[in-house]
């Protein structure tokens, strides 16, 4: 499995945009890259994934340079709710047993009023 | 609701004490998987099983064990429970090869061993 390496922590502000980047030098090419957010008390809950260039949804974009050896997800104008930490993953696409997700330390966004 | 939902939610026992968490996921999904999360946050899978097949992480102690009445639940039974068993643990699940488009997880049950 690739690993894959984030920030520690971040802060933001409300109103401005967050940029995470997670650094996966060793992806293989079947491989996408999935970005979990995880609140206080809950589960992780999946937010994006892509394999290349940019994807977008009602939640954040996805960034991934040809090269594939990073990914930056971009959160638009974040609020106190989006307070949470946010794991990249890297891995097959396909769901099945034996392709279970590891999770890394993730990355603590705290967003400042 | 469709989810995948955890019992209990809270869970205080004494070491040496045997203790289940239950999971039961009402999504249809094949697979399910057992996370534990520890004090750092990091999570680490502990099992996967499907009706085809169990893949135990190889660095979970056999004290724990899923069991699996039917498809909709995968239990986890921990014997003579540690200090060290500490932690959150999340029950997950997917649709086996289907895109992954996501695994769902429940709320977690924090297990706290004195």
């Amino acid at each position: 499995l690739a690993k894959t390496t984030q920030p520690i922590s971040m802060d933001s502000y409300e109103g401005q945009e967050v940029n995470i980047t997670c650094s996966h030098n060793n992806i293989a090419t079947n491989d996408y890259i999935t970005w979990y957010q995880q609140f206080p008390s809950q589960g992780p809950r999946f937010i994006i994934q892509g394999y290349k260039t940019k994807v977008t949804n009602e939640v954040a974009s996805l960034f991934i340079p040809a090269d594939r050896k990073s990914s930056t997800l971009s959160l638009p104008r974040v609020s106190l709710s989006d307070t949470a930490v946010y794991y990249c993953l890297v891995g097959k696409r396909l769901n099945n047993a034996g392709n279970m997700l590891t999770f890394g330390g993730g990355t603590r966004l705290m967003v400042k009023p | 609701d469709t989810a995948v939902s955890q019992t209990p939610k809270y869970l205080v026992t004494q070491m040496g004490n045997d203790k289940s968490i239950k999971c039961e996921q009402n999504l249809g999904h094949d697979t399910m998987y057992w996370y534990k999360q520890d004090s750092k946050k990091f999570l680490k899978i502990m099992f996967s099983y499907n009706n085809k097949e169990l893949i135990i992480n190889e660095t979970v102690p056999n004290r724990f064990s899923p069991k699996s009445p039917d498809k909709a639940h995968l239990n986890l039974h921990i014997n003579s429970l540690e200090l060290g068993d500490s932690a959150v643990y999340f029950c997950a699940s997917s649709q086996e090869g289907a895109s992954g488009y996501g695994y769902t997880f429940g709320s977690g049950t924090r297990l706290t061993v004195v």
